[in-house]
């Protein structure tokens, strides 16, 4: 069974619109978690990390459920600039795992 | 300047050549990571490093060497490149277990 396991997509949505992404981990003891943004051809960057309360930064919200195991990211008012691939990334003791990424393409 | 330098940024090398990725950093971050991409897989961890001399094998470590000269240089080596070593390669680094910090990535292709 993977670590880390994401829908591939891929989804597209027009501008302005909400849309959700929902990833599993499968090793109860892994300890922290975050989202990733990866732009074609280029190198992931950190999005936001997810905490146990769940947290926002803006149009971006994201959840975690330690008895489900799994996290969310919901992405508000969608614009032009937010296509791209999202990775799921958690890590378990000392190791960073990551999923394979949701493709989103926001269209006018 | 970049925090995380990779190079080469792309290399075309023939099967069984010997070749080295380079991977620095001006961060002060303790852990560096490689991992390579490849389309539908996501990212693979290679090695990591937690310190200088510190060497651990990850998930797909056949075929790689590396070598943690100093806190900010770690590279990656492919003593006799196979072309399913074809892919896109990222050096991280991290402070702790904190939040990973990517190079910009290196497009190596075996022919």
């Amino acid at each position: 069974r993977k670590e880390v396991e994401q829908d591939p997509g891929p989804f597209n949505v027009p501008e302005g619109a909400t849309v959700a992404f929902n990833c599993t981990y499968s090793n109860s003891a892994s300890q922290s978690f975050f989202w990733y943004r990866q732009d074609c051809r280029k190198e992931p960057k950190l999005l936001m990390s997810v905490y146990s309360s769940g947290n926002e930064d803006g149009r971006f919200t994201a959840q975690l459920n330690r008895a489900s195991q799994y996290i969310s990211l919901l992405i508000r008012d969608s614009k032009l600039s937010d296509s791209a691939t999202y990775l799921c990334v958690v890590l378990t003791g000392n190791q960073f795992y990551f999923g394979t990424g949701t493709s989103l393409t926001v269209i006018p | 300047d970049a925090d995380v330098t990779q190079t080469p940024r792309n290399r075309i090398t023939k099967t069984g050549k010997r070749i080295m990725l380079e991977c620095s950093q001006t961060k002060g971050h303790d852990r560096m990571y490689w991992y390579r991409q490849d389309p539908g897989l996501g990212l693979r961890l290679i090695y990591y490093s937690f310190d200088v001399k510190d060497i651990n094998k990850g998930e797909i470590s056949d075929g790689y060497s590396v070598s943690r000269q100093a806190q900010a240089k770690f590279s990656l080596s492919l003593e006799s490149a196979i072309p399913n070593q074809t892919a896109l390669y990222f050096c991280a680094t991290s402070r702790g277990q904190e939040t990973q910090y990517f190079g910009p990535g290196t497009r190596l292709l075996v022919l």
